[in-house]
Protein backbone atom coordinates (compact mmCIF):
# COMPACT_ATOMS: atom_id res chain seq x y z
CA UNK A 1 0.00 0.00 0.00
CA UNK A 2 1.72 3.24 -0.95
CA UNK A 3 0.02 5.61 1.02
CA UNK A 4 -0.86 8.92 0.47
CA UNK A 5 0.74 10.01 -2.37
CA UNK A 6 1.06 13.81 -3.46
CA UNK A 7 3.14 15.17 -6.83
CA UNK A 8 4.99 17.52 -7.49
CA UNK A 9 7.34 17.47 -4.36
CA UNK A 10 8.99 20.71 -5.11
CA UNK A 11 7.17 23.76 -7.14
CA UNK A 12 8.08 27.07 -8.21
CA UNK A 13 5.65 29.62 -9.84
CA UNK A 14 5.82 33.32 -10.66
CA UNK A 15 3.11 35.68 -8.87
CA UNK A 16 -0.04 35.81 -10.81
CA UNK A 17 0.35 31.96 -12.56
CA UNK A 18 -1.97 29.33 -11.65
CA UNK A 19 -1.10 25.77 -10.06
CA UNK A 20 -2.16 22.57 -9.87
CA UNK A 21 -1.27 19.81 -7.29
CA UNK A 22 -2.22 16.34 -7.20
CA UNK A 23 -3.10 13.90 -4.20
CA UNK A 24 -4.06 10.24 -4.28
CA UNK A 25 -5.43 8.79 -1.15
CA UNK A 26 -4.54 5.34 0.51
CA UNK A 27 -6.34 2.63 -0.45
CA UNK A 28 -9.89 2.25 0.55
CA UNK A 29 -10.07 6.14 1.38
CA UNK A 30 -12.93 8.36 0.08
CA UNK A 31 -12.48 11.20 1.86
CA UNK A 32 -9.63 13.91 0.56
CA UNK A 33 -8.67 17.24 3.00
CA UNK A 34 -5.91 20.02 1.64
CA UNK A 35 -4.41 21.56 4.02
CA UNK A 36 -1.81 24.71 4.07
CA UNK A 37 1.09 24.86 6.42
CA UNK A 38 2.73 27.95 5.81
CA UNK A 39 6.45 28.03 7.54
CA UNK A 40 6.59 27.73 11.13
CA UNK A 41 3.13 27.49 11.83
CA UNK A 42 0.63 24.45 12.24
CA UNK A 43 -1.40 23.76 8.94
CA UNK A 44 -4.97 25.54 8.31
CA UNK A 45 -7.79 23.54 6.92
CA UNK A 46 -8.94 24.52 2.97
CA UNK A 47 -11.32 21.85 2.05
CA UNK A 48 -12.53 18.61 2.51
CA UNK A 49 -13.60 16.35 -0.81
CA UNK A 50 -16.24 13.48 -0.39
CA UNK A 51 -18.09 12.00 -3.41
CA UNK A 52 -16.66 14.48 -5.60
CA UNK A 53 -17.76 17.25 -4.08
CA UNK A 54 -16.92 19.92 -1.64
CA UNK A 55 -18.00 18.88 1.37
CA UNK A 56 -16.72 21.41 3.97
CA UNK A 57 -14.23 24.78 3.63
CA UNK A 58 -12.08 26.47 5.87
CA UNK A 59 -11.47 30.53 5.37
CA UNK A 60 -9.57 30.78 2.00
CA UNK A 61 -10.56 32.55 -1.02
CA UNK A 62 -12.02 31.43 -4.11
CA UNK A 63 -8.86 31.68 -5.69
CA UNK A 64 -8.46 28.24 -4.23
CA UNK A 65 -10.66 25.30 -5.57
CA UNK A 66 -10.56 21.49 -5.80
CA UNK A 67 -11.86 18.44 -7.42
CA UNK A 68 -11.99 15.12 -6.62
CA UNK A 69 -12.03 12.08 -9.49
CA UNK A 70 -14.03 8.84 -9.04
CA UNK A 71 -11.10 7.22 -8.57
CA UNK A 72 -11.31 9.41 -5.18
CA UNK A 73 -8.12 11.44 -6.12
CA UNK A 74 -8.07 15.02 -5.98
CA UNK A 75 -6.28 18.37 -7.06
CA UNK A 76 -5.99 21.69 -5.30
CA UNK A 77 -5.85 24.38 -7.96
CA UNK A 78 -5.16 28.02 -7.31
CA UNK A 79 -5.42 31.17 -9.54
CA UNK A 80 -3.92 34.39 -9.55
CA UNK A 81 -0.86 33.09 -7.31
CA UNK A 82 0.04 35.77 -4.18
CA UNK A 83 3.47 35.61 -2.94
CA UNK A 84 1.77 34.77 0.37
CA UNK A 85 0.76 31.55 -1.25
CA UNK A 86 4.45 29.90 -0.66
CA UNK A 87 3.91 27.13 1.88
CA UNK A 88 3.43 23.69 2.22
CA UNK A 89 0.39 22.39 0.64
CA UNK A 90 -0.47 18.61 2.36
CA UNK A 91 -3.27 15.92 1.34
CA UNK A 92 -4.67 13.94 3.86
CA UNK A 93 -7.16 10.87 3.29
CA UNK A 94 -9.34 9.17 5.56
CA UNK A 95 -11.32 5.71 5.53
CA UNK A 96 -15.15 5.28 4.98
CA UNK A 97 -17.62 5.31 7.97
CA UNK A 98 -16.03 3.08 10.22
CA UNK A 99 -14.05 2.46 13.70
CA UNK A 100 -10.93 4.26 12.02
CA UNK A 101 -13.65 7.35 9.86
CA UNK A 102 -12.27 10.22 12.05
CA UNK A 103 -8.07 8.87 11.35
CA UNK A 104 -6.24 11.03 8.98
CA UNK A 105 -3.55 9.85 6.87
CA UNK A 106 -1.14 12.66 5.68
CA UNK A 107 0.63 12.71 2.26
CA UNK A 108 4.72 13.98 2.06
CA UNK A 109 3.11 17.53 1.10
CA UNK A 110 3.78 19.59 -1.62
CA UNK A 111 5.95 22.38 -1.23
CA UNK A 112 4.54 25.68 -3.33
CA UNK A 113 7.09 28.28 -3.92
CA UNK A 114 5.75 32.16 -5.12
CA UNK A 115 8.04 34.49 -6.77
CA UNK B 1 -5.82 33.98 20.52
CA UNK B 2 -5.28 30.49 18.79
CA UNK B 3 -8.08 27.94 19.63
CA UNK B 4 -4.95 25.22 20.08
CA UNK B 5 -1.90 26.58 21.86
CA UNK B 6 1.20 24.19 22.55
CA UNK B 7 4.26 24.43 25.06
CA UNK B 8 6.70 24.72 24.72
CA UNK B 9 7.22 25.79 21.52
CA UNK B 10 10.99 24.76 21.33
CA UNK B 11 12.49 22.35 23.24
CA UNK B 12 15.98 20.32 23.95
CA UNK B 13 16.93 17.22 25.67
CA UNK B 14 19.47 15.03 26.27
CA UNK B 15 19.29 11.16 25.23
CA UNK B 16 17.37 8.82 27.33
CA UNK B 17 15.46 12.14 29.17
CA UNK B 18 11.60 11.80 29.78
CA UNK B 19 9.84 14.63 27.36
CA UNK B 20 6.50 16.41 27.91
CA UNK B 21 4.33 18.53 25.26
CA UNK B 22 1.99 20.44 26.36
CA UNK B 23 -1.38 21.25 24.55
CA UNK B 24 -4.38 23.17 25.24
CA UNK B 25 -7.46 23.75 23.71
CA UNK B 26 -10.72 26.65 23.68
CA UNK B 27 -13.30 24.51 22.15
CA UNK B 28 -15.59 21.83 22.55
CA UNK B 29 -13.85 18.81 20.75
CA UNK B 30 -14.81 15.47 19.71
CA UNK B 31 -11.26 14.15 19.39
CA UNK B 32 -7.83 15.19 19.70
CA UNK B 33 -4.85 14.59 17.34
CA UNK B 34 -0.99 13.75 18.13
CA UNK B 35 1.12 14.13 14.99
CA UNK B 36 4.90 14.00 13.79
CA UNK B 37 6.49 15.91 11.43
CA UNK B 38 9.96 15.75 10.03
CA UNK B 39 12.09 17.93 7.96
CA UNK B 40 10.93 17.95 4.32
CA UNK B 41 7.19 18.10 5.67
CA UNK B 42 5.62 14.69 5.94
CA UNK B 43 3.24 14.18 8.88
CA UNK B 44 2.47 10.78 10.71
CA UNK B 45 -0.40 10.35 12.71
CA UNK B 46 0.84 9.43 16.22
CA UNK B 47 -2.36 9.08 18.44
CA UNK B 48 -6.00 9.88 18.15
CA UNK B 49 -7.87 10.29 21.87
CA UNK B 50 -11.00 11.41 22.96
CA UNK B 51 -10.57 10.83 26.54
CA UNK B 52 -8.11 8.97 29.17
CA UNK B 53 -4.64 7.65 27.83
CA UNK B 54 -3.19 5.87 25.27
CA UNK B 55 0.83 4.41 24.97
CA UNK B 56 2.46 3.15 21.89
CA UNK B 57 5.94 2.06 22.55
CA UNK B 58 7.76 4.96 24.62
CA UNK B 59 4.84 7.59 23.93
CA UNK B 60 2.21 8.21 25.66
CA UNK B 61 -0.46 10.29 25.07
CA UNK B 62 -2.72 11.46 27.74
CA UNK B 63 -6.52 13.88 27.74
CA UNK B 64 -8.40 15.59 29.95
CA UNK B 65 -11.54 16.83 28.22
CA UNK B 66 -12.83 18.90 31.81
CA UNK B 67 -9.63 20.90 31.47
CA UNK B 68 -9.41 21.27 27.79
CA UNK B 69 -5.64 19.96 28.05
CA UNK B 70 -3.76 16.96 26.42
CA UNK B 71 0.00 15.92 27.31
CA UNK B 72 2.09 13.99 25.09
CA UNK B 73 5.19 12.34 26.67
CA UNK B 74 8.19 10.21 25.70
CA UNK B 75 9.92 8.08 27.95
CA UNK B 76 13.74 7.25 27.08
CA UNK B 77 14.04 9.88 24.49
CA UNK B 78 16.44 9.40 21.37
CA UNK B 79 17.85 11.90 18.45
CA UNK B 80 15.98 9.72 16.43
CA UNK B 81 12.77 11.52 18.26
CA UNK B 82 13.40 14.74 17.04
CA UNK B 83 11.12 16.56 14.85
CA UNK B 84 8.50 18.69 15.29
CA UNK B 85 5.32 17.64 17.25
CA UNK B 86 1.91 18.77 16.44
CA UNK B 87 -1.55 18.59 18.37
CA UNK B 88 -4.66 19.09 16.57
CA UNK B 89 -8.14 18.99 17.47
CA UNK B 90 -11.52 18.18 15.45
CA UNK B 91 -14.33 20.72 17.12
CA UNK B 92 -17.54 18.87 17.94
CA UNK B 93 -20.56 19.45 16.27
CA UNK B 94 -21.64 22.45 17.60
CA UNK B 95 -18.31 24.31 17.07
CA UNK B 96 -18.85 23.33 13.17
CA UNK B 97 -16.81 20.39 13.67
CA UNK B 98 -16.63 17.39 11.14
CA UNK B 99 -14.65 14.50 9.36
CA UNK B 100 -12.31 16.89 8.02
CA UNK B 101 -12.20 20.25 9.95
CA UNK B 102 -8.92 19.62 12.41
CA UNK B 103 -7.35 22.67 14.00
CA UNK B 104 -3.80 22.55 14.24
CA UNK B 105 -1.54 24.05 16.92
CA UNK B 106 1.61 25.82 15.90
CA UNK B 107 3.82 22.72 16.89
CA UNK B 108 6.78 22.26 19.69
CA UNK B 109 9.73 21.63 17.61
CA UNK B 110 11.87 18.81 19.39
CA UNK B 111 15.84 18.43 19.91
CA UNK B 112 17.23 15.44 20.89
CA UNK B 113 21.19 15.39 21.63
CA UNK B 114 23.04 12.40 22.17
Amino acid sequence: DAGVTQSPTHLIKTRGQQVTLRCSPKSGHDTVSWYQQALGQGPQFIFQYYEEEERQRGNFPDRFSGHQFPNYSSELNVNALLLGDSALYLCASSPPLGPEHYEQYFGPGTRLTVT
Amino acid sequence: KNEVEQSPQNLTAQEGEFITINCSYSVGISALHWLQQHPGGGIVSLFMLSSGKKKHGRLIATINIQEKHSSLHITASHPRDSAVYICAVRPSENYGGSQGNLIFGKGTKLSVKP
